[in-house]
């Protein structure tokens, strides 16, 4: 079974640009979780999905960040513009019935 | 206000030694509790998980511990491997609403 998938793995960016990640979840998970992680901290949820509806967006900066499930499966989220507190690891993950969420490798931002 | 506290920011064990890692929890609420690994440019994995209505888990070398009165869950690894080097990620659940991640132990095995 192909765990979930993201890239870029490492992206580098000046602050006020845009950036976009990209998530393929496993096969059939109908859950998907974005989150970021700080350097020293854990991880934490920025939105989730169930199918492509979304479930809890409350951590979400909604002035900056936006993410989308088109048809349920793949999910972009995208930053516009970035703040360099915006540094992080963005991690995906997917969950089908069970309480374990499998994660992808993670998406390393570093704001300039 | 942070949920998940893991207080000790790192840990040193000698191989073949027994790790123990803690956690502290302060909503009542939790009724389910994992423990993720992660390791360098990698993504949390899962390693092992318990429910409140349990008091211990076991899966081969690991094991959870859950005192719900202190609200308190430790994972015992045995004996310690090189391979158990990395941050252990514990996180806590209530089903209605999201799941919450402590900042983490990193753990050191000493040859």
């Amino acid at each position: 079974e192909a765990g979930v998938a993201q890239s870029p793995r490492y992206k580098i960016i000046e602050k006020r640009q845009s950036v976009a990640f990209w998530c393929n979840p496993i096969s059939g998970h109908a859950t998907l979780y974005w989150y970021q992680q700080i350097l020293g901290q854990g991880p934490k949820l920025l939105i989730q999905f169930q199918n492509n509806g979304v479930v809890d967006d409350s951590q979400l900066p909604k002035d900056r960040f936006s993410a989308e499930r088109l048809k349920g499966v793949d999910s972009t989220l995208k930053i516009q513009p970035a703040k360099l507190e915006d540094s992080a690891v963005y991690l995906c993950a997917s969950r089908y019935a069970g309480d374990e969420q499998y994660f992808g490798p993670g998406t390393r931002l570093t704001v300039t | 206000d942070q949920q998940v506290k893991q207080n000790s920011p790192s840990l040193s064990v000698q191989e073949g030694r027994i790790s123990i890692l803690n956690c502290d929890y302060t909503n009542s609420m939790f009724d389910y509790f994992l423990w993720y690994k992660k390791y360098p440019a990698e993504g949390p994995t899962f390693l092992i998980s318990i429910s409140s209505i349990k008091d211990k888990n076991e899966d081969g070398r690991f094991t959870v511990f859950l005192n719900k009165s202190a609200k308190h869950l430790s994972l015992h690894i045995v004996p310690s491997q090189p391979g158990d080097s990395a941050v252990y990620f514990c996180a806590a659940w209530n089903r209605d609403d999201k799941i919450i991640f402590g900042k983490g132990t990193r753990l050191h095995i000493l040859p």
